[in-house]
């Protein structure tokens, strides 16, 4: 499988905006993009989800092109409690086997 | 609501000792899976559920096996323990799947920390 590639690392400033991107160029068709945030010893948590153009709720928005090849995760105003490590899921063909995290990005945030 | 519930949350095995780790959720979810996650890296979908009774295999199921005799429960049983499969392991659950594999919200659990000495 291809991998689905995140930036390693971020730094950022409380009040800033962030965004993350995502590479995955195996995008399935039909499949949607989904970030995830996860603090140290925990489960990762739903941030966003979207299948094209632009989605946002009351914590991010995601920003996908045309092609769906990337994907970018903006955060709006960060404080220091979004210091974490931010994942995208695609599927990257047919059937659950396909299902991928990305590498990773471990955001921080410093006063 | 309690979410996802995983027991243990740390353990640790000798080389062939076999266990079982333990996944519940009470949302009345249709979909399950277990994800093995190693330092510093994402997460592998070990195997999933699409509801109880029918089970498949995800992108790392060498090692491991699964049941899904109720909605509730789905527990991952290791045979033979081996070094590889020192990790954290999580659990979730999803309600409705959206068209692909990647469109539906997962809840997960806390993880359950292993150690194969």
């Amino acid at each position: 499988l291809a991998k689905t590639t995140q930036p390693i690392s971020m730094d950022s400033y409380e009040g800033q905006e962030v965004n993350i991107t995502c590479s995955h160029n195996n995008i399935a068709t039909n499949d949607y993009i989904t970030w995830y945030q996860q603090f140290p010893s925990q489960g990762p948590r739903f941030i966003i989800q979207g299948y094209k153009t632009k989605v946002t709720n009351e914590v991010a928005s995601l920003f996908i092109p045309a092609d769906r090849k990337s994907s970018t995760l903006s955060l709006p105003r960060v404080s220091l409690s979004d210091t974490a490590v931010y994942y995208c899921l695609v599927g990257e063909g047919e059937g659950f086997q396909k299902l991928v995290f990305g590498t990773g990005t471990r955001l921080l945030v410093s006063p | 609501n309690a979410g996802v519930t995983q027991t243990p949350k740390f353990r640790i095995l000798k080389i062939g000792q076999s266990m079982t780790l333990q996944c519940t959720q009470d949302m009345n979810h249709n979909y399950m899976y277990w994800y093995r996650q190693d330092p510093g890296m994402g997460l592998k979908l070990i195997y999933y559920s699409v509801g109880a009774g029918i089970t498949d295999k995800g992108e790392v199921p060498n090692g491991y096996n699964v049941s899904r005799s109720t909605t509730e429960d789905f527990p991952l049983r290791l045979e033979l323990a081996a070094p590889s499969q020192t990790s954290v392991y999580f659990c979730a659950s999803s309600q409705t799947r959206l068209q692909g594999a990647g469109g539906n919200e997962q809840f997960f659990g806390p993880g359950t920390r292993l150690t194969v000495l």
